[in-house]
C-alpha cells in the first residue's frame, strides 16, 4: 500500500527566502507526482506534474524534482513571497492518486 | 484553462438524509474521481470512475455511496444516508490516462 509523507508539517520563512519542500513514498512504481497547492478551506490547484521518466520539471519560481527509485520528491520555491502561504500537497499516481499529509508554509513580510 | 466545476459549493443536511454532490469534469477527460478530505486529515480516494462504470473503490465507499455519469456532461456522488462523519469536502477530479488529475474546488458537506 502506497505511503506519501511529507516533511516538515509546517513551514514559517522570511519573505524572499528560499525554501525546500520534501515528500517521500513507499512504492516506487509511478506513473507520475503531482504538487499542489490549496488555499485554507479551498481546492486543489495543480503546481507541478513530474512523469516517472522525468527528472525535473519548472514552473515560475517553483521547481520539483523526482528520484523515482529513492522514492522522494523535492518542491524547490525561489524567492518565496507572502502570496506563497499555503499547504503544499504532494501525490504519486500508481493505480490511484495517494496524497500527503501536506506541509503548511507561511511566509512572513 | 479548462476548469472541473463543482456544486454546491456548500451542503448542510441533516443526518439520514440524502444528498448529491455534482460535477462537470473536463469535457475531453475519461477517467472521473471522487475524493473527500475530513478537516485535518489527508485528501483520501473513494471512488474512480471510465467508461461508464466504477473502475476502483476504496473501502470508505461503501454501500451507502453511489457514482453516476447520468449525461455527457455531468458527474455526481450521492450518499444515500448521510452520517456525521461524512462531513467533509468532497472533491471532483478529471484526467486523461496518466496525464495528471485536475481538481475542482470542492464541495463541504456539513451534516447535522
Amino acid at each position: 500500500k502506497q505511503e506519501v509523507t511529507q516533511i516538515p508539517a509546517a513551514l514559517s520563512v522570511p519573505e524572499g527566502e528560499n525554501l525546500v519542500l520534501n515528500c517521500s513514498f513507499t512504492d516506487s512504481a509511478i506513473y507520475n507526482l503531482q504538487w499542489f497547492r490549496q488555499d485554507p478551506g479551498k481546492g486543489l490547484t495543480s503546481l507541478l506534474l513530474i512523469q516517472s521518466s522525468q527528472r525535473e520539471q519548472t514552473s515560475g519560481r517553483l521547481n520539483a524534482s523526482l528520484d523515482k527509485s529513492s522514492g522522494r520528491s523535492t518542491l524547490y520555491i525561489a524567492a518565496s513571497q507572502p502570496g506563497d502561504s499555503a499547504t503544499y500537497l504532494c501525490a504519486v499516481e500508481g493505480e490511484k492518486l495517494v496524497f500527503g499529509k501536506g506541509t503548511k508554509l507561511t511566509v512572513n513580510p | 484553462e479548462p476548469e472541473v466545476t463543482q456544486t454546491p459549493s456548500h451542503q448542510v443536511t441533516q443526518m439520514g438524509q440524502e444528498v448529491i454532490l455534482r460535477c462537470v469534469p473536463i469535457s475531453n477527460h475519461l477517467y472521473f474521481y471522487w475524493y473527500r478530505q475530513i478537516l485535518g486529515q489527508k485528501v483520501e480516494f473513494l471512488v474512480s470512475f471510465y467508461n461508464n462504470e466504477i473502475s476502483e473503490k476504496s473501502e470508505i465507499f461503501d454501500d451507502q455511496f453511489s457514482v453516476e455519469r447520468p449525461d455527457g456532461s455531468n458527474f455526481t456522488l450521492k450518499i444515500r444516508s448521510t452520517k456525521l462523519e461524512d462531513s467533509a469536502m468532497y472533491f471532483c477530479a478529471s484526467s486523461v490516462l496518466r496525464g495528471g488529475y485536475t481538481f475542482g474546488s470542492g464541495t463541504r458537506l456539513t451534516v447535522v
